[in-house]
């Protein structure tokens, strides 16, 4: 059975420009989460979607956006790049929509550097 | 504002030897509580989780401790192994509002 998967693994941007990062959640789990990973903070709670729709947002500016489409796979879009923004986004899904089991399915990242 | 904070930092420990990673959180409406393991380039993965109502889990050489009234909680890795060397995430949710809260996480190095 395929994991989560994400893409691109790298991405290159610079200041002021948008970046938009993909995932495909595992088969038949319909909630799909973003983080992200900087050095030395841990993950932060970026977005949560479930059934398409936006559930939960974290402490973040409006121009970190996403969407969650029919398929349950997930886009997140980061408009206006700041270098504060280069950082490691992890996407997980899971099961139950709310995720009260706490257990998340990671994908391997992708690795947004703003130049 | 970090929700779940995790010292140490960072720790090396001795094949053989007991690694030690300790949580506190401040929010009492947290009534679970995982850990994920993360290797390098690859994502977080689930390694074990305790709820309030017990105090202590193992599962084979990790072990939870709970501290409801301290409101804190560790990982125990005993005869820590070199394949065991990661970074830690704590983590802590409440259902209300459906997602995890980490810990800023620990890097362990066994050495041989």
């Amino acid at each position: 059975e395929a994991g989560v998967t994400q893409s691109p693994t790298h991405l290159i941007k610079t200041r002021g420009q948008q970046a938009t990062l993909r995932c495909s959640p595992i088969s038949g789990h319909t909630s799909v989460y973003w983080y992200q990973q900087a050095l030395g903070l841990g993950l932060q709670f970026l977005l949560w979607y479930d059934e398409g729709e936006e559930r939960n947002r974290g402490n973040f500016p409006p121009r970190f956006s996403g969407r969650q489409f029919p398929n349950y796979s997930s886009e997140l879009n980061v408009n206006a790049l700041e270098l504060e923004d280069s950082a490691l986004y992890l996407c997980a899904s899971s099961l139950v929509g709310r995720g009260y089991t706490g257990e998340l399915f990671f994908g391997e990242g992708s690795r947004l550097t703003v130049l | 504002q970090q929700q779940v904070k995790q010292s140490p930092q960072s720790l090396i420990v001795q094949k053989g030897g007991i690694s030690i990673i300790n949580c506190a959180y401040e929010n009492t409406a947290f009534d679970y509580f995982p850990w994920y393991q993360q290797f390098p380039g690859k994502g977080p993965a689930l390694l074990i989780a305790i709820r309030p109502d017990v105090s202590e889990k193992k599962e084979g050489r990790f072990t939870i401790s709970f501290n409801k009234s301290a409101k804190q909680f560790s990982l125990h890795i005993m005869d820590s192994q070199p394949g065991d060397s990661a970074t830690y995430f704590c983590a802590a949710l409440t259902d209300s509002w459906g997602k995890l809260q980490f810990g800023a996480g620990t890097q362990v190095v066994v050495t041989p």
